[in-house]
């Protein structure tokens, strides 16, 4: 079965500063998808990024990049220039037969 | 556009008390998903279904029981709450095995 790791629940960074959000995963399939989603206190989940596995590029949504080293099983998120409207919980997700979810990591922006 | 639709968004029960959720979505999605969480365990895969008339098992299937009579509505019955059901609850759907998750705003659910 496919698991997603989160090795950090909690995270902080200055305003303005870059954060980078850790997430490992282990599958034996060879084509799936991952993604990182942000929960704000409102609970509502919101998309921030998506990466298809066959793609060597990475993924780049405006101030959010992903590191995605597929060997490695390995995909980071990097949030730039860091604002007060980016603290919340922050889930990795795998999607090959099914949805699978990290535990989250909890960030903090400090103004 | 309303999407991913769940109710209630909130609800007490008594242990022994049954109820249902009641998830409905309007983007024409085939696959649809029930989740819960909790605390340090991110969303856990209750039941899911890949079409009207199918429902299928996740990873955290007992106590709990679905439908899917009609390919908009998913519904999340609990016949029996336990406290251990204490949890929020939350609906999504795709609109194929590739796509985006979209998801319902949550539903708490607090079993006493």
């Amino acid at each position: 079965a496919q698991t997603v790791t989160q090795s950090q629940p909690e995270m902080s960074v200055q305003e303005a500063e870059t954060v980078t959000l850790s997430c490992t995963y282990d599958t034996s399939e060879s084509d799936y998808y991952l993604f990182w989603y942000k929960q704000p206190p409102s609970r509502q989940m919101i998309l921030v990024i998506r990466q298809e596995a066959y793609k060597q590029q990475n993924a780049t949504e405006n101030r959010f990049s992903v590191n995605f080293q597929k060997a490695a099983k390995s995909f980071s998120l990097k949030i730039s220039d860091s604002q007060l409207g980016d603290a919340a919980m922050y889930f990795c997700a795998y999607y090959g037969q099914n949805f699978v979810f990290g535990p989250g990591t909890r960030l903090s922006v400090l103004p | 556009n309303a999407g991913v639709t769940q109710t209630p968004k909130f609800r007490v029960l008594k242990t022994g008390q049954s109820m249902t959720l009641l998830c409905a979505q309007d983007m024409n999605h085939e696959y649809m998903y029930w989740y819960r969480q909790d605390p340090g365990m991110g969303l856990r895969l209750i039941h899911y279904s890949v079409g009207e008339g199918t429902t299928a098992k996740g990873e955290v299937p007992d106590g709990y029981n679905v439908s899917r009579l009609k390919k908009q509505n998913f519904l999340l019955g609990l016949e029996s709450a336990a406290p251990s059901q204490t949890s929020v609850y939350f609906c999504a759907s795709i609109e194929d095995s590739h796509g985006e998750l979209f998801f319902g705003e949550g539903s708490r659910l607090t079993v006493l």
